[in-house]
């Protein structure tokens, strides 16, 4: 496996349902995001760990729950969803520096679907 | 709230012409920008960054940044009907939040055989 990757591609629950996402990257990186992208709006930061600790929450609802228990994979805990949560959620990683940014790259999305 | 604004387009150009898509962008200290190319049903794909002020070209590409008039660009020479999709814009954000991507909603743009 290269570049990063993330199953599933597809994802059909419920909104009672407790599921998981996973990401893992094969870049040596020490960053990793996870973003969700909505139909007609621009992708939205949801966490960022970095070297395994989170440093960022962007507001995210408790629903969504992140996991990092290492640089190189990244989970997100699904529970009692809304259809609203209904997306394509994309997982990146990046080198991370002090002053500025590394690129960032993207595994192929898991596209979720709340019934 | 940083912002990041792109022409929404859509932007339509014929096989072989040049495609010139804009980005203006809100933070003052921001270091660095990237342009995605995001295919539709496909993750964002990166293309280009740059960091400092001028053009920088790669291949058919070229980014060019104003940090002055906060505007970055993306040229694309000899449009193909490959080059077809969405192409987003990212900022880098400034001080705390320089691990940050601000993302622009994107261009589409279409090249037409």
């Amino acid at each position: 496996e290269t570049g990063v990757t993330q199953t599933p591609r597809h994802l059909v629950m419920g909104m009672t349902n407790k599921k998981s996402l996973k990401c893992e990257q094969h870049l040596g990186h020490n960053a990793m995001y996870w973003y969700k992208q909505s139909a007609k709006k621009p992708l939205e930061l949801m966490f960022v760990y970095n070297f395994k600790e989170q440093t960022e929450n962007n507001s995210v609802p408790s629903r969504f729950s992140p996991e990092c228990p290492n640089s190189s994979h990244l989970f997100l805990h699904l529970h009692t969803l809304q259809p609203e949560d209904s997306a394509l959620y994309l997982c990146a990683s990046s080198r991370q520096r002090t002053g500025a940014l590394y690129e960032q790259y993207f595994g192929p999305g898991t596209r979720l679907t709340v019934t | 709230q940083k912002e990041v604004e792109q022409n929404s387009g859509p932007l339509s150009v014929p096989e072989g012409a040049i495609a010139s898509l804009n980005c203006t962008y809100s933070d003052r200290g921001s270091q660095s920008f990237f342009w995605y190319r995001q295919y539709s049903g496909k993750s964002p794909e990166l293309i280009m960054s740059i960091y400092s002020n001028g053009d920088k070209e790669d291949g058919r590409f070229t980014a060019q940044l104003n940090k002055a008039s906060q505007y970055v660009s993306l040229l694309i020479r000899d449009s193909q009907p490959s080059d077809s999709a969405t192409y987003l814009c990212a900022v880098e954000g400034s001080g705390g939040s320089n691990y940050k991507l601000t993302f622009g909603k994107g261009t589409l743009l279409t090249v037409n055989p």
